[in-house]
């Protein structure tokens, strides 16, 4: 059964770089896409983007000029980087499996505050 | 972007209650709908996707339904742990996008 553990720094000040990595345990890595979906305190959704094993990416337009996803195959592990982060970016993000390319995210990673605070 | 509308925002129901969703899409999306359910604190967790099929596990009181712009999420007898927000998410195009949520309480 795939599980995800994530982790990267929770507090950041304005205008630096947000960096999140999520490792991938108990199944196959090359075999499915991965993405990042983020949460501000009290409000919905949004989808970052995705990613395979290969580097083929999507992005959510409205990030894609800031938004960086890669994979370390490796390591069985992908990373988020978002540039120049604003208090709007605070929240909490999660990496997920994609059970195919941009369909449902059928397992989650545990979630990681970020607060971005001068 | 595809907008998803979700309604209501919240509701509070009694313990054994049928509770609906629905949420409408800006544009066709066929049966490309999911339905997730999130606990406080906790990840969002997937119940329903391609509008009507169960994921594994998932208890059969949970159901959705419909196609094109147009769907519904059912709980057909509410129970206490059913306490939670639920998503609707579009996969008909990038990017995905999510309806607001529906906040579900126990009256």
């Amino acid at each position: 059964q795939v599980q995800l553990q994530q982790w990267g720094a929770g507090l950041l000040k304005p205008s630096a770089t947000l960096s999140l990595t999520c490792e991938v345990y108990g199944g196959s890595f090359s075999g499915y896409y991965w993405s990042w979906i983020r949460q501000p305190p009290g409000k919905g959704l949004e989808w970052i983007g995705e990613i395979n094993h290969s580097g083929s990416t999507n992005y959510n337009p409205s990030l894609k000029s800031r938004v960086t996803i890669s994979v370390d195959t490796s390591r069985n592990q992908f990373s988020l980087r978002l540039s120049s982060v604003t208090a709007a970016d605070t929240a909490v993000y999660y990496c997920a499996k994609l059970y195919q390319r941009s369909n449902w995210n059928d397992v989650w990673g545990q979630g990681t505050l970020v607060t971005v605070s001068s | 972007d595809i907008q998803m509308t979700q309604s209501p925002s919240s509701l509070s129901a009694s313990v054994g209650d049928r509770v609906t969703i629905t949420c409408q899409a800006s544009q066709d999306i066929t049966k490309n709908l999911n339905w997730y359910q999130q606990k406080p604190g906790k990840a969002p967790n997937l119940l329903i996707y391609d509008a009507s099929n169960f994921e594994t596990g998932v208890p059969s009181r949970f159901s959705g339904s419909g196609s094109g712009t147009d769907f519904t999420f059912t709980i057909s007898s509410l129970q206490p742990e059913d306490i939670a927000t639920y998503y609707c998410q579009q996969y008909e195009n990038v990017p995905l996008t999510f309806g607001g949520g529906t906040k579900v309480e126990i009256k």
